[in-house]
């Protein structure tokens, strides 16, 4: 069963405006961990922000943040004052305590920002 | 950047050989990950590593074997390479503890004619 679930089409984004990246994930693990990372056109993959599931607050990270809602099981990235490098695909994952320490990830969401 | 290099960076092969690819790490970190990368499909975990010569299966793990004989290197094999396995390969490392992020490899092109 799908764990990590990404399902918005390819974006396009206005430069210096905000976007939204939905993902909602799956576990009966009461404790797990939450990433995004980003990966440009060149390949690399980068981590970009950390959300655990017993943290109180969002996670933040220079203008990435994190909309965490446990009870719904999501955790949307918000990326604020979009830039042109930011054009990229970002993927959603999940690592469970007891999973055995995979990282299970999304099908990833297409950004590009627009000047 | 975390100490990864993937080994070699692209390849080509023929169907029905075998095919290494070579991860190795800096970090001393205990994790050591192979996924591939295909379009429609994101990230899907092939093997991984929990320690020198403990590994185990991902989702996609049929057509692969793994080994790990150092803490530093971490291989996949292709044991008779097929057309569906042309893919980017990902390695990646990790501390132990779900708050750990996995940091890559600039991943291998494998293409299999």
């Amino acid at each position: 069963a799908q764990k990590i679930t990404q399902t918005q089409p390819g974006m396009f984004v206005q430069e210096k405006e905000a976007v939204t990246l939905d993902c909602t994930y799956d576990t009966s693990d009461p404790s797990y961990g939450l990433f995004w990372y980003k990966q440009p056109s060149s390949g690399e993959m980068i981590f970009l922000i950390y959300q655990g599931s017993y943290d109180q607050q969002n996670a933040t990270e220079g203008r990435y943040s994190l909309n965490f809602q446990k009870a719904r099981k999501s955790a949307n990235l918000v990326i604020s004052a979009s830039q042109l490098g930011d054009s990229a695909m970002y993927f959603c994952a999940m690592r469970e305590y007891y999973g055995n320490n995979r990282l299970a990830f999304g099908k990833g969401n297409q950004v590009v920002v627009i000047p | 950047d975390a100490g990864i290099t993937q080994s070699p960076r692209h390849k080509v092969t023929e169907t029905g050989t075998p095919v290494t690819l070579r991860c190795h790490q800096t970090e001393n970190h205990r994790y050591m990950y192979w996924y591939r990368q295909d379009p429609g499909h994101g990230l899907r975990l092939i093997h991984y590593s929990y320690g020198v010569k403990d590994t185990d299966k991902g989702e996609v793990s049929d057509g692969y074997s793994v080994s790990r004989s150092k803490t530093e290197d971490f291989l996949l094999t292709l044991e008779s390479a097929t057309s569906s396995q042309t893919s980017v390969y990902f390695c990646a490392i990790s501390e132990e503890g779900a708050d750990s992020p996995l940091h890559f490899g600039n991943g291998t092109r494998l293409t299999v004619t």
